[in-house]
């Protein structure tokens, strides 16, 4: 079993570029969490899908935020523009059911200058 | 209002003694459940433990061991006989609500293993 895999691990861009991290969860995983870490605000909940369903996006920040899962392998979470609060490391998460533990991918970490 | 509250943001231990990182809850519902995750400087998380609020053992994993204290809301996560290794961030987590859809992290308590 490989984990949850995400790419890239490190991105870097201009402000008002469009950014899009990936991510490809467990097999045999039902949900799929997005997490925005910084060091001010420690660990949030970004939105979260259910079989391939987005079920709670009341955490993504605003409008410029997107997230889909297409199908059960595969989720991205694009931000169109950037702007450089959105530097932070970026978590993708997987969980066969909502009272297991999630396994985190390895995060994105981005910058936005 | 905090539902996580860890008081120590940081924490040093000897290398092969016990450390105790805190954890306090806050929930009205009885059926939750409570995590440690481990996140050392490469970045990724890591879980450790896990404690069902029916659960009338303490949970344990190796050298972690969970202290549930449900009347006082506390979960603390004992390490015994700490590495080098140990050394990390760790973070007290906690999922509730009517199917379990609320998950959050508390501020998280860096702890260093003196050699």
């Amino acid at each position: 079993d490989a984990g949850v895999i995400q790419s890239p691990r490190h991105e870097v861009t201009e402000m008002g570029q469009e950014v899009t991290l990936r991510c490809k969860p467990i097999s045999g995983h039902d949900y799929l969490f997005w997490y925005r870490q910084t060091m001010m605000r420690g660990l949030e909940l970004l939105i979260y899908f259910n079989n391939n369903v987005p079920i709670d996006d009341s955490g993504m920040p605003e409008d410029r935020f997107s997230a889909k899962m297409p199908n059960a392998s595969f989720s991205t979470l694009k931000i169109q523009p950037s702007e450089p609060r959105d530097s932070a490391v970026y978590f993708c998460a997987s969980s066969p059911g909502l009272t297991y533990g999630y396994t985190f991918g390895s995060g994105t970490r981005l910058t936005v200058v | 209002a905090q539902k996580i509250t860890q008081t120590q943001p940081g924490m040093f231990v000897q290398e092969k003694e016990a450390v105790t990182l805190d954890c306090t809850y806050d929930t009205s519902d009885q059926s939750y459940g409570l995590f440690w995750y481990k996140q050392p400087s490469s970045g990724e998380m890591i879980f450790l433990i896990y404690q069902g609020s029916y659960d009338e053992q303490n949970a344990t994993e190796g050298r972690y061991s969970l202290n549930f204290q449900k009347a006082r809301k506390s979960a603390n996560l004992v390490i015994s006989a700490s590495q080098l290794g140990d050394s990390a961030m760790y973070f007290c987590a906690m999922r509730d609500g009517n199917y379990g859809q609320n998950f959050v992290f508390g501020p998280g308590t860096r702890l260093s293993v003196l050699p």
